[in-house]
């Protein structure tokens, strides 16, 4: 079976821009959750999507949205990007809402400039 | 305060010995996961414990849900276990992160 997969692997934009990042689950899996990790703050939640909706979100200004097909691919987009965005974006897909194993895609290394 | 504390930050070992990393959380949950982060960014899940302990190889995780503390053991470690692990609850709020360094 495929992993996670994420695209694009890197990205460079700079200050105002939008960005949008792409997350593919595991066949099957219907849970995708997003995540980011900077040297400052570690791991934090931004959201999970099950079934198309939204079910669960972290604290992140609503700069930070997202969305979910209904084959489960998962998208997150970052409006008017700052330089405190610069982070690595993880996506995490499940069989069930998060609180099962969590099978992590390799990442987005954003970049602001 | 950070509801899920790690310890230690940072760890290094000779090739063969015996690791131990902690995981203290504050708020009531009914599991814990335990991920692996190598040099480039991507995260395996290790496990995902409920209660007692669980064993995969050479890496044992217990946990003690009435005192709100988990463990990730390393028996004969190897340079290639040399990653950050991390903790996280089921509300998937994370420790900092133990990095562990083995020597050969």
């Amino acid at each position: 079976k495929a992993g996670v997969t994420q695209t694009p692997r890197y990205l460079i934009k700079t200050r105002g821009q939008q960005v949008t990042l792409s997350c593919s689950p595991i066949s099957g899996h219907r849970s995708v959750s997003w995540y980011q990790q900077t040297p400052g703050q570690g791991l934090q939640f931004l959201f999970e999507y099950f079934s198309e909706t939204q079910r669960n979100k972290g604290n992140f200004p609503g700069r930070f949205s997202g969305r979910q097909f209904s084959n489960s691919r998962s998208e997150m987009n970052v409006s008017t990007l700052e330089l405190g965005d610069s982070a690595l974006y993880l996506c995490a897909s499940s069989l069930t809402l998060r609180r099962g194993e969590q099978f992590f895609g390799p990442g987005t290394r954003l970049t602001v400039l | 305060k950070n509801e899920v504390e790690q310890s230690p930050q940072n760890l290094t070992a000779q090739e063969g010995e015996f690791i131990t990393i902690n995981c203290s959380y504050s708020v009531g949950i009914s599991a814990l996961h335990w991920l692996q982060q190598h040099p480039g960014g991507g995260i395996v899940s290790l496990f995902m414990l409920s209660s007692g302990k669980k064993k995969h190889g050479r890496l044992i995780a217990t946990i003690n849900i009435q005192e709100k503390h988990s463990s990730l053991h390393i028996t004969a470690s190897h340079p290639r276990d040399s990653a950050v692990y991390i903790c996280a609850d089921t509300d998937m709020r994370f420790g900092a992160g133990t990095r562990l360094t083995v020597k050969p």
